[in-house]
């Protein structure tokens, strides 16, 4: 069965410090997409960064950038600079977008804080 | 443009009673996904639909039904609302499948 696993419930950060979440994932598909979801207090999900398996150069989107090691698993994403704006819920997504179009599983969620 | 809109924000139902979810959309997207969000278990799909007139089971399918009579408009309905059904439900759009879902607001589901 293909799995997210986000194995830190919760965690903080010092403002304009860099912080880094865990998600693992479990596929045998060797095509898909791989997603981080913001949702802050107030309930909107926003797309904030998205990687292709198949290319092999991480995705960054200003101070957002992942590290994605296929053979590991593994899509961490790692948040420079951090502000009070970042304080949110971080979901990480996996889609098998070649064989199934319509599937996206999401892990359980991080709880991020930014302490000023 | 509103982007992607849920009808209502908030809704406390008996069990056993009835009601449907609106969700509408302006961006012409012709993929549209009810998720609901239970507290530690992230987001699952409920069911989706790939156009007008089409729709499919997702993956906690049971105690719901979906129509998408319009391109705009998916509505999810519950028939025989549960305790179990409390939850947080979103509806997502997308112009390619799940490349890049846009999510409204989300509706707040109590069951008594």
């Amino acid at each position: 069965a293909q799995t997210v696993t986000q194995s830190q419930p919760e965690m903080s950060v010092q403002e304009a410090e860099t912080v880094t979440l865990s998600c693992t994932y479990d596929t045998s598909e060797s095509d898909y997409y791989l997603f981080w979801y913001k949702q802050p207090p107030s309930r909107q999900m926003i797309l904030v960064i998205r990687q292709e398996a198949y290319k092999q150069q991480n995705a960054t989107e200003n101070r957002f950038s992942v590290n994605f090691q296929k053979a590991a698993k593994s899509f961490s994403l790692k948040i420079s600079d951090s502000q009070l704006g970042d304080a949110a819920m971080y979901f990480c997504a996996y889609s098998p977008w070649v064989t199934s179009y319509d599937k996206v599983i999401f892990g359980p969620g991080t709880s991020l804080s930014v302490i000023p | 443009n509103a982007g992607v809109t849920q009808t209502p924000k908030f809704r406390v139902l008996k069990t056993g009673q009835s009601m449907t979810l609106l969700c509408a959309q302006d961006m012409n997207h012709e993929y549209m996904y009810w998720y609901r969000q239970d507290p530690g278990m992230g987001l699952r799909l409920i069911h989706y639909s790939v156009g007008e007139g089409t729709t499919a089971k997702g993956e906690v399918p049971d105690g719901y039904n979906v129509s998408r009579l319009k391109k705009q408009n998916f509505l999810l309905g519950l028939e025989s609302a549960a305790p179990s059904q409390t939850s947080v439900y979103f509806c997502a759009t997308g112009l390619a499948g799940p490349y890049e879902q846009y999510f409204g607001p989300g509706t707040r589901l109590t069951v008594t």
